[in-house]
């Protein structure tokens, strides 16, 4: 089944604690991309990704980092997380022309709490 | 750059009345345009998509939308909601950054469907 797999589901932590969301896809996709949803604001994306090695930044990317090392995983790093980015994050993958048919694949998100 | 707009925050209907969320579109250029639709504890599933033809789109679930270029809407419509509709339901549009080619979608901030027995 073709899907965009994240873990963990659920993740409870305290302020600074580096902490790792896993994100991979078996679609084959070269576009790989981190959303994060909070109320009243939709989604926003922290960043993304073209290919193997190829990053940019979002619309939001203070305090996250990630890497592309393999076609099929997009790690979002926190490397000191803070209240303010307790939130649901959502990885989503396509191609350049599964975009202009449908759009991303999304993940099933990660809700991530920071005390 | 692109952007959607969903003026409400929620919209409320009756199960069996019809429904129409709304979303307003800015775009330079010719617009593609998504909706998808969000429930709890899920990620966003596609419903439907507008990129040229006609400009009444027929999606998954019996949902449709209208492309009006004049008014740049691209409002979300069922002719008979159900109580399973209620959801998050998020506009988006196609976004490409001209230096690079990488395109992205950009959502707007999503509306809350509750249908009402």
């Amino acid at each position: 089944e073709a899907q965009v797999t994240q873990n963990p589901r659920y993740l409870i932590t305290v302020t600074g604690k580096k902490l790792t969301v896993t994100c991979s896809q078996n679609m084959n996709h070269e576009y790989m991309s981190w959303y994060r949803q909070d109320p009243g604001l939709g989604l926003r994306q922290i960043y993304y990704s073209m290919n193997v090695e190829v990053t940019d930044k979002g619309d939001v990317p203070e305090g996250y980092k990630v890497s592309r090392k393999e076609k099929r995983n997009f790690p979002l790093i926190l490397e000191s997380p803070s209240p303010n980015q307790t939130s649901l994050y959502f990885c989503a993958s396509s191609s350049g022309k599964a975009l202009t048919n449908y759009g991303y694949t999304f993940g099933s998100g990660t809700r991530l709490t920071v005390v | 750059a692109q952007s959607v707009a969903q003026p409400e925050d929620q919209v409320n209907v009756a199960e069996g009345n019809p429904l129409t969320v709304k979303c307003t579109y800015s775009v330079s250029g010719n617009p593609y345009l998504f909706w998808y639709v969000q429930y709890p504890n899920r990620g966003l599933q596609f419903l439907l998509k507008y990129i040229t033809g006609d400009n009444l789109v027929k999606g998954s679930y019996g949902f449709e939308a209208e492309f009006n270029k004049s008014q740049t809407s691209f409002h979300l419509k069922k002719p008979s909601a159900l109580v399973s509709d209620s959801a998050l339901y998020f506009c988006a549009v196609r976004d490409m950054k001209r230096n690079t080619g990488f395109q992205k979608l950009v959502f707007g901030t999503g509306t809350r469907l509750l249908v009402s027995p």
